[in-house]
C-alpha cells in the first residue's frame, strides 16, 4: 500500500521568510496529492491540492510543486506570518473511488514575529 | 451544503469499558466515510473506510471496530479499551467519486 514521508517533523521560521515541507510518497499509481493544515485542538483542512497531471499549482501565498519521476511533493509558503503557525499534513491516493487518503506524519511550523 | 457532525466530543473512559463514536454527515448521499485517528507524534492514522452500508475496509489490526447501519453513518467501536487507544479521533467524508475529504470536529478519547 500507499506510504507518504514527510520532512520536517518541526520548522521554524521568522515572519516574512519563505516555509517549505517536503513529501514522498512509495505508489506510482498515486496522482492527487493535497495539503491539509490543523490548528491546535481543531479539525485539518484542506488549504491546496494537486493532481498529476500539474507540475505546480498556487493559490496566493501557498503553491505545491509535484515531481511524479521523483514521487516528491513539496508545499511552499511565501511571506510567512503568525498566523501560518499551525501543524501541515501532506497526503496521497489514487483518483478512484474507495481509495483512502493516506497521510504524513505532519510538521509542525512556528512563525514568530 | 454538506456538513459532518461527530459526537461526543471529548470523553474519558476506564481501561477495559467500551467504545462508541458516532458520526453521520448530512447533505450528501452515498458518501464515502472513513475514520482516522491522530496520537501525538503519529500523524493522521487510517483506521476504517466504507464506500457503502455495511461495506468497511479496515487499515490496521487492532481491538477497534467499525460499522455503517446507514448510509450517512458511521460508527466507531470497541469492546474493551486499552491505554493506547486515547488519542484524537476524527470521522472524515468524502462523495462517491471524489477524493478530497472533510474531517469532523473530532472526538479526543483519554482511556486511564
Amino acid at each position: 500500500g500507499e506510504n507518504v514521508e514527510q520532512h520536517p517533523s518541526t520548522l521554524s521560521v521568522q515572519e516574512g521568510d519563505s516555509a517549505v515541507i517536503k513529501c514522498t510518497y512509495s505508489d506510482s499509481a498515486s496522482n492527487y496529492f493535497p495539503w491539509y493544515k490543523q490548528e491546535l485542538g481543531k479539525r485539518p483542512q484542506l488549504i491546496i491540492d494537486i493532481r498529476s497531471n500539474v507540475g505546480e499549482k498556487k493559490d496566493q501565498r501557498i503553491a505545491v510543486t509535484l515531481n511524479k519521476t521523483a514521487k516528491h511533493f513539496s508545499l511552499h509558503i511565501t511571506e510567512t506570518q503568525p498566523e501560518d503557525s499551525a501543524v501541515y499534513f501532506c497526503a496521497a491516493s489514487k483518483v478512484q473511488a474507495g481509495t483512502a487518503l493516506i497521510f504524513g506524519k505532519g510538521t509542525t511550523l512556528s512563525v514568530s514575529s | 451544503s454538506q456538513t459532518i457532525h461527530q459526537w461526543p466530543a471529548t470523553l474519558v473512559q476506564p481501561v477495559g469499558s467500551p467504545l462508541s463514536l458516532e458520526c453521520t454527515v448530512e447533505g450528501t448521499s452515498n458518501p464515502n466515510l472513513y475514520w482516522y485517528r491522530q496520537a501525538a507524534g503519529r500523524g493522521l492514522q487510517l483506521l476504517f473506510y466504507s464506500v457503502g452500508i455495511g461495506q468497511i475496509s479496515s487499515e490496521v489490526p487492532q481491538n477497534l471496530s467499525a460499522s455503517r447501519p446507514q448510509d450517512r453513518q458511521f460508527i466507531l467501536s470497541s469492546k474493551k479499551l486499552l491505554l493506547s487507544d486515547s488519542g484524537f479521533y476524527l470521522c472524515a467524508w468524502s462523495s462517491l467519486s471524489g477524493n478530497t475529504i472533510y474531517f469532523g470536529e473530532g472526538s479526543w478519547l483519554t482511556v486511564v
